[in-house]
């Protein structure tokens, strides 16, 4: 079965203590690894798309990478506006339709 | 201002009750998904349409249904709601459904609904 688990749960940084958040998937066949930001009520917002194993993509304080098996999504020196949930997904290869899977979220919690 | 409009943004009613939720997509987005996000749940896929027919079903319940129609909008219906429907229901736009290009989905703000 497809799966995405992300880790911690939750994180609190001090602004500029910077860290990685991680994201393990389990599928058969990855047509991309999506990681989106969400706030509180709102609508996830798309960050990046990865496709391949060895993948990087940078996004001013945020840098995603890809394996095999997990993504990793580093935030470096953040501020306390990158306080949000984080969200990692996928996107099988034998998927259709379309459909993302989605892990449960890191709740990201910066303080100044 | 993501370009997918929902309505309402919220929405109380009670158990029992039938609601409507709406969903404009993206200009030029052909493929409209249905998402539940509630706390224990995380975000859980129910139905996608493309160009105005079903494409992939997700662990909807019977008493959840949905269309959209010829000018691309959709529609989720619940019906004989119970307190466990309360959650946050997502729409997401796409133009191309099989690949999801670059971007991936667009999001709505949601809509919030309560049962009581």
């Amino acid at each position: 079965e497809d799966q995405v688990t992300q880790s911690p749960e939750a994180l609190r940084l001090q602004e500029g203590e910077s860290s990685s958040l991680n994201c393990s998937y389990t599928v058969s066949g990855l047509r991309g690894l999506f990681w989106y930001r969400q706030d509180p009520g709102k609508g996830p917002e798309f960050l990046f798309t990865l496709y391949s194993a060895g993948e990087e993509k940078e996004k001013e304080r945020l840098k995603a990478t890809l394996t095999k098996k997990e993504s990793f999504l580093h935030i470096t020196a953040p501020k306390p506006e990158d306080s949000a949930t984080y969200l990692c997904a996928v996107l099988p290869r034998y998927n259709q339709g379309g459909k993302l899977i989605f892990g449960q979220g890191t709740e990201l919690s910066v303080k100044p | 201002d993501s370009g997918v409009t929902q309505t309402p943004k919220h929405l109380i009613t009670a158990t029992g009750q039938r609601v409507t939720l709406r969903c404009s997509p993206r200009s030029g987005d052909l493929s409209v998904y249905w998402y539940q996000q509630s706390l224990d749940q995380g975000l859980q896929f129910l139905i996608q349409y493309y160009n105005g027919e079903e494409r992939a079903k997700g662990n909807i319940l019977e008493r959840f249904s949905a269309q959209q129609f010829p000018d691309l909008h959709s529609e989720l219906n619940l019906s004989s709601l119970e307190l466990g429907d309360s959650a946050l229901y997502f729409c997401a736009s796409s133009v191309v459904p099989q690949t999801l290009g670059d971007y991936g989905y667009t999001f709505g703000s949601g809509t919030r609904l309560t049962v009581v």
